[in-house]
């Protein structure tokens, strides 16, 4: 069955960055998009960014490009969100999800960022 | 961007009602749309794609319609386990990929 993990919570201060990974399994990695998701505290859902682990191409939502980067590892199915210069609005869980032409069947159980001095 | 409008914010209706839930496009999205549903300390979960099609395992009781700027989440009968809050999303148009804001169900 297919299945997303994630790695764990973090705690970050103002201005550095962190590094989600989210580890595919039960599928052919390559055949679908990854997309990443935030949901700030009691909020709703925000899309960031996709990546085709196929050929590495990404799309991004306007408001995070320049600060997010985004990777993949074909060898171990893993991709991984980057985002730089963290904000205390940062704070955030953030999922990866699978898609299939367009919409996300499957979800990673996300992964606690909090942005914290 | 396309901007995803859903009304209610917040519906209550009682266990075995129907519950209709409503979604707005600020401009045509065709049939490219998906509804979930997210319950706390969970990621959401792909109930409805292509407007109209049940994701895998959903039970019969959800449904979806429209195209273009008008679209609908019907639950026929409601189960203690559907009180949760009901994301709308659009994928015709993108980037921006974009969600509504959200519905949440209460019981009544």
């Amino acid at each position: 069955q297919v299945q997303l993990v994630q790695s764990g919570a973090e705690l970050k201060k103002p201005g550095a960055s962190v590094k989600v990974s989210c580890k595919a399994s039960g599928y052919s990695f390559t055949n679908y998009g990854i997309n990443w998701v935030r949901q700030a505290p009691g909020q709703g859902l925000e899309w960031m960014a996709w990546i085709s682990p196929y050929n590495a191409n990404t799309n991004f939502a306007q408001k995070f490009q320049g600060r997010v980067t985004l990777t993949r590892d074909t060898s171990t199915s893993t991709a991984y969100m980057e985002l730089r210069a963290l904000r205390y609005d940062d704070t955030a869980v953030y999922y990866c999800a699978r898609e299939v032409d367009g919409a996300f069947h499957h979800w990673g159980p996300g992964t606690l960022v909090t942005v914290s001095s | 961007e396309i901007v995803m409008t859903q009304s209610p914010a917040t519906l209550s209706v009682s266990p075995g009602e129907r519950a209709t839930l409503s979604c707005r496009a600020s401009q045509s999205v065709s049939n490219n749309v998906g509804w979930y549903q997210q319950k706390p300390g969970q990621a959401p979960r792909l109930l409805i794609y292509g407007a109209s099609t049940r994701a895998t395992g959903i039970p019969a009781r959800f449904s979806g319609s429209g195209s273009g700027t008008e679209f609908t989440l019907t639950i026929s009968s409601l189960q203690s386990e559907d009180f949760a809050v009901y994301y709308c999303q659009q994928y015709n148009d993108w980037p921006p990929i974009t969600f509504g804001q959200g519905t949440r169900l209460d019981i009544k």
